[in-house]
């Protein structure tokens, strides 16, 4: 099994329609989670992080994790045509972050 | 605002060559990271360094060395340039104090594109 796991999509939403972005990770001691975003051609960013079973939201954004299942999502509402990017899924292992490949998101005007 | 820089965008390098690749932090991180990105192998991490003069192999180390002789510097250093190391490139950098405390928040470079031919 892979460490980190994500759909590669792409996944088309249409705009103003809530996007669900999927993740499952292996390690049961994994802590930290993280959701970066990243544009083509550029860097990734973070938008979200989450250590606590449930949801956090920030603004549009939402991630839930749970720990029980392995699994953590994030949920845009509203969705933007500035949303379409590759979202990465990210959990520690130890003291490293791994990365899953991202999904990619095309939010459809 | 944090800003991690890189020393170049683009670069070309010949098989053989040896290669640097220059990363720099202002916000007095700890920790600093390299990585490559390759399409449908995502992110993956070569080196990391959590204080100066210290550094930690990451997952795919093989080809590769760094050095961090100052905290806001950390160069990857490719021996003798191969083609399978034609690459992204991302250096980044977090917070942290000590090793437990690698895992927040990673703040990017813009990449180097590397190609050797």
């Amino acid at each position: 099994q892979k460490e980190v796991e994500q759909n590669s999509g792409p996944l088309s939403v249409p705009e103003g329609a809530i996007a669900s972005l999927n993740c499952t990770y292996s390690d049961r001691g994994s802590q930290s989670f993280f959701w970066y975003r990243q544009y083509s051609g550029k860097s990734p960013e973070l938008i979200m992080f989450i250590y606590s079973n449930g949801d956090k939201e920030d603004g549009r954004f939402t991630a839930q994790l749970n720990k029980a299942s392995q699994y953590v999502s994030l949920l845009i509402r509203d969705s933007q045509p500035s949303d379409s990017a590759t979202y990465l899924c990210a959990v520690n292992r130890d003291d490293k972050i791994i990365f899953g490949k991202g999904t990619r998101l095309h939010i459809l005007p | 605002d944090v800003k991690v820089t890189q020393s170049s965008r683009y670069l070309v390098k010949r098989t053989g060559e040896k290669v640097f690749l220059e990363c720099v932090q202002d916000m007095d991180h700890e920790n600093m990271f390299w990585y490559r990105q390759d399409p449908g192998l995502g992110l993956r991490l070569i080196y990391f360094s959590y204080d100066v003069k210290m550094k930690e192999k990451g997952d795919i180390p093989e080809g590769y060395s760094v050095s961090r002789e100052k905290k806001e510097r950390f160069s990857l250093i490719l021996e003798s340039a191969s083609t399978n190391q034609t690459s992204m490139y991302l250096c980044a950098s977090s917070f942290g104090t000590g090793q437990g405390a690698m895992v927040d928040e990673q703040f990017f470079g813009p990449g180097t594109r590397l190609t050797v031919l």
